[in-house]
C-alpha cells in the first residue's frame, strides 16, 4: 500500500475555476508539504502543515490555500486558477522527528495540472 | 538569502564516473540532501550529510564541506538507469527544505 497518494494524477482546467488537489498519507507523519516543480526553478514550497489545523505559507503561496482536518489528508486549493499555475505539484511528508531528520522527505507521485 | 546552485545538465558515458557539484547558502546549517528524480516520477532520497567528509553508499557517494558551502554527489560505474535529475537540497529549520533546480544527467552508451 503506497505511503502517499496524490489525486488526481492529471488535470486540465480552465482559467478562473477553483481546483483542489488531495494528498493522502498512511505514514502517520506529522509534517506535510505542497511543492510545485517548474523547469529551471526546481521544487518550490507553496504551503506546509505541522499538525492538524496547523498550516503556514511557503515561498510561493499567493493564489493557493490549504487545509488539514485530519493527519492523513492535506488539501491544496487554487482559488481561481491562472495559466501561471500550470505545473507539477508534489506532496511530501516528514515524521517531524529530529532523530529521523536524515531520512529526508517522502514524496507522492505528483499531480500534473494544466490551466488553459 | 538562501540559495542552492548546481549545473543544469551533464553528460557521461556508461561505466564512467561523474561528479555533480552543489553550492549552497543557508541561514544556519541542518545538513544537506541529495535526491534522485527520474523523468515523470517523484524525487527519492539518496543521501544525507551533516558532517564534513565523504559518505559512501554502494555506487553513490556524497561529500560535504561546511566551511565552503559545497557538496558533490559521485556516481561510479554509471549505468543507463542512472539517467535522471539529481536534486541538491538543504533543510532550513522547522523541517522545511529548499531545493536546487536539479542537474539532469544523461548517460550515453
Amino acid at each position: 500500500d503506497a505511503g502517499i497518494t496524490q489525486s488526481p494524477r492529471h488535470k486540465v482546467t480552465e482559467t478562473g475555476t477553483p481546483v483542489t488537489l488531495r494528498c493522502h498519507q498512511t505514514e502517520n507523519h506529522r509534517y506535510m508539504y505542497w511543492y510545485r516543480q517548474d523547469p529551471g526553478h526546481g521544487l518550490r514550497l507553496i504551503h506546509y502543515s505541522y499538525g492538524v489545523k496547523d498550516t503556514d505559507k511557503g515561498e510561493v503561496s499567493d493564489g493557493y490555500s490549504v487545509s488539514r482536518s485530519k493527519t492523513e489528508d492535506f488539501l491544496l486549493t487554487l482559488e481561481s486558477a491562472t495559466s501561471s499555475q500550470t505545473s507539477v505539484y508534489f506532496c511530501a511528508t516528514h515524521r517531524g522527528s529530529h532523530e529521523e531528520t536524515n531520512y529526508g522527505y517522502t514524496f507522492g507521485s505528483g499531480t500534473r495540472l494544466t490551466v488553459v | 538569502g538562501q540559495n542552492i546552485d548546481q549545473p543544469t545538465e551533464m553528460t557521461a558515458t556508461e561505466g564512467a564516473i561523474v561528479q555533480i557539484n552543489c553550492t549552497y547558502q543557508t541561514s544556519g546549517f541542518n545538513g544537506l540532501f541529495w535526491y534522485q528524480q527520474h523523468a515523470g516520477e517523484a524525487p527519492t532520497f539518496l543521501s544525507y550529510n551533516v558532517l564534513d567528509g565523504l559518505e559512501e553508499k554502494g555506487r553513490f557517494s556524497s561529500f560535504l564541506s561546511r566551511s565552503k558551502g559545497y557538496s558533490y554527489l559521485l556516481l561510479k560505474e554509471l549505468q543507463m538507469k542512472d539517467s535522471a535529475s539529481y536534486l541538491c537540497a538543504a533543510p532550513t529549520g522547522g523541517f522545511k527544505t529548499i531545493f536546487g533546480a536539479g542537474t539532469r544527467l544523461f548517460v550515453k552508451a
